[in-house]
């Protein structure tokens, strides 16, 4: 499976500000996905990123407020804008990984975010 | 579009006993991918296993295993022998094919007393 990371693991914002959240995988990608995880919730699908490409983005999020960069097949930052307490979350990067029988989804650590 | 649904928002079991957590799913696709991942409060999304929709038999993975019904579109998964670290959130997931985001159920938190 691949090794994925992400930074910062946590953050405390002020309400106003944006924070960019970088995911970096060990090994070369087609596939990448930012999720967001509200307190208590499941994951949400924010936006598909292809390398080359600009991001697909899901109902209800919108490049402005989450813009996405997708430079190399490695590496994929989520800039949270303009935040909000409602932004607070945990947002996730994920790849899919090739296995024997189907790919498979792996994902990063997390970044849990918190708007003051 | 495909839905996914865990009925059980919280379950708790004693330690060495064994657990199901029920999850059901709509979908008009024929093959697709299920799978089952594992979200202690490290917050870390670990994959706990996974199903393929074409094989009729179901997957195991040492303690885990998963009863696949296709034609009832159900997939609950079995945790024999619960240990203490299993205690975490279990997210039910589909796949519609290799390279689309996942779908997921809303959790069961499931809890192991010693």
């Amino acid at each position: 499976s691949a090794v994925i990371s992400q930074k910062p693991s946590r953050d405390i914002c002020q309400r106003g500000t944006s924070l960019t959240i970088q995911c970096q995988v060990d090994s070369q990608v087609t596939m990448m996905f930012w999720y967001r995880q509200q307190p208590g919730q499941s994951l949400t699908l924010i936006a598909t990123a292809n390398q080359g490409s600009e991001a697909t983005y899901e109902s209800g999020f919108v490049i402005d407020k989450f813009p996405i960069s997708r430079p190399n097949l490695t590496f994929s930052t989520l800039t949270v804008s303009n935040m909000s307490p409602e932004d607070s979350s945990i947002y996730l990067c994920s790849v899919e990984w090739p296995g024997p029988s189907t790919d498979t989804q792996y994902f990063g650590p997390g970044t849990r975010l918190t708007v003051l | 579009a495909q839905t996914v649904t865990q009925s059980q928002p919280e379950m708790s079991v004693q330690e060495a006993e064994t657990v199901t957590l029920s999850c059901t799913y709509d979908t008009s696709e024929n093959n697709y991918y299920l799978f089952w991942y594992k979200q202690p409060p490290s917050r870390q999304m670990i994959l706990v296993i996974r199903q393929e929709a074409y094989k009729q038999q179901n997957a195991t993975e040492n303690r885990f295993s998963v009863n696949f019904q296709k034609a009832a579109k159900s997939f609950s998964l079995k945790i024999s022998d619960s240990q203490l670290g299993d205690t975490a959130m279990y997210f039910c997931a589909f796949d519609r094919s290799g390279n689309t985001p996942l779908v997921f159920g809303k959790g069961t938190r499931l809890s192991v007393i010693a």
